[in-house]
């Protein structure tokens, strides 16, 4: 059974780090792209990143409002994803959920497994 | 960035119904494929994958639900609303990054 399960997350000062971790189990974590996503409190939902599988260069792509403040990484011999989060803002606040990325094979991906979410709330 | 608008934002409908939710994106997200999801999320939950490939059903995912479309117009019905499907329900492109969502349509009890 395909699991996922983050946490790291809490309340934390604005302009603080938080890293949050995405364990996951039941599948070749090596084998697929993994992607984190947000959901402000009452909002929809917004991608925040992903991180490609290894076998596609294990690049990263970002959204512009978390480029450069956020990065995501993983680790393959420990089936975990992370995602470090610099210099957080209010606005950062919000569920945060990893998901694994499965590839149309033409490009493109959708996102099959989500964790249940790990609560993140930036406030003084 | 490709914009994702659903319609409507939410809808009331009985047991039974036939439930149609639309989405439109703002330029084609059509190549070789349908770059096109549907999500189902129910409060408190994280979302789940219903349809992949604008009309690719999950293994899982009832019969009930479909999706259609290409280019950018695109389409999810429930060919009979149980119970269970009472949620809220959003579109997401993967054709370029940033991937982006429609807002969601919330599907209430009539």
């Amino acid at each position: 059974e395909v699991q996922l399960v983050e946490s790291g997350g809490g309340l934390v000062q604005p302009g603080r780090s938080l890293r949050l971790s995405c364990i996951a189990s039941g599948f070749t974590f090596g084998d697929f792209a993994m992607s984190w996503f947000r959901q402000a409190p009452g909002k929809g939902l917004e991608w925040v990143g992903f991180i490609r599988s290894k076998p596609y260069d294990g690049t990263t792509q970002y959204a512009a409002s978390v480029k450069g403040r956020f990065t995501i990484s993983r680790d393959d011999s420990k089936s975990i994803a992370y995602l470090q989060m610099n210099s957080l803002k209010t606005e950062d606040t919000g569920v945060y959920y990893c998901s694994r990325g499965d590839f149309y094979g033409s490009g493109g991906y959708y996102f099959d497994y989500w964790g249940q979410g790990t609560l993140v709330t930036v406030s003084s | 960035d490709i914009q994702m608008t659903q319609s409507p934002s939410s809808l009331s409908a009985s047991v039974g119904d036939r439930v149609t939710i639309t989405c439109r994106a703002s330029q084609s997200i059509t190549y070789s494929l349908n770059y096109l999801n549907w999500y189902q999320q129910k409060p408190g939950k994280a979302p789940k994958l219903l349809i992949s490939a604008a009309s690719s059903l999950q293994s899982g995912v009832p019969s009930r639900f479909s999706g259609t479309g290409s280019g950018t117009d695109f389409t999810l019905t429930i060919s009979s609303l149980q119970p269970e499907d009472f949620a809220t329900y959003y579109c997401q492109q993967s054709y370029s990054t940033p991937w982006t969502f429609g807002q969601g349509t919330k599907v209430e009890i009539k």
